[in-house]
């Protein structure tokens, strides 16, 4: 299986909103609400940002929601804010008990 | 609070075998599947492998299996992950993660990994 498809980068200023792109295929993405985001700092471990498509964990601000819509899901952070800079990945479930992630996406805050 | 340590890794010649560890703490480890998820320098992440709370299931990715074999002791709050015929495309950090309540092929709580290089 081929990773998912994320841009490399994207960008915004404080106070702005990002969407960040992850594309798929019917095996994956489009075959099942089982998408997450991870946010992962310089030297840190990833965390959790979201699940089941759009389902924020406990803590995680409102400010990250997600999306899908046929073989491509999104994450949007709004009102960007200095510390949301860093990396990004998508996952899926893959079907067959396998899970496979995007090649990420560095988001900088201008 | 959960604390996850990966220990194990180093560098290791092509063809050869390692044992990495995962040290749990801070949660009843025996009620929570455990993934390995590995990030090879400057990469991206590749889910690597999964086990059930019991043991009693266990899946792999398609470029470990048959090379790597996952395994825990719930007595000693211990995740394994035995790696035989190593390749240079297995060279990564190597993360181990507690399943989320969402679901096993979501990662919840994860430890800062372990290194493992491959060369001759």
């Amino acid at each position: 299986q081929s990773a998912l498809t994320q841009p490399p980068s994207a960008s915004g200023s404080p106070g702005q909103s990002v969407t960040i792109s992850c594309t798929g295929t019917s095996s994956d993405v489009g075959g099942y609400n089982y998408v997450s985001w991870y946010q992962q700092h310089p030297g840190k471990a990833p965390k959790l940002m979201i699940y089941d498509v759009t389902k924020r964990p406990s803590g995680v601000p409102d400010r990250f929601s997600g999306s899908k819509s046929g073989n491509t899901a999104s994450l949007t952070v709004s009102g960007l804010q200095a510390e949301d800079e860093a990396d990004y990945y998508c996952s899926s479930y893959a079907g067959g008990n396998t899970i496979i992630f995007g090649g990420g996406t560095k988001l900088s805050v201008l | 609070q959960v604390q996850l340590v990966e220990s194990g890794g180093g560098v290791v010649q092509p063809g050869r075998s390692l044992r990495l560890s995962c040290a749990a703490s801070g949660f009843t480890f025996s009620n929570y599947g455990m993934n390995w998820v590995r990030q090879a320098p400057g990469k991206g992440l590749e889910w690597v492998a999964v086990i059930w709370s019991d043991g009693g299931n266990k899946y792999y990715a398609d470029s470990v299996k048959g090379r790597f074999t996952v395994s825990r002791d719930n007595s000693k709050n211990t995740l394994y992950l035995q790696m035989d015929s190593l390749r240079a495309e297995d060279t990564a950090v190597y993360h181990c993660a507690t399943r989320h309540s969402g679901g096993w092929f979501y990662f919840d709580y994860w430890g800062l990994g372990t290194l493992v290089t491959v060369s001759s």
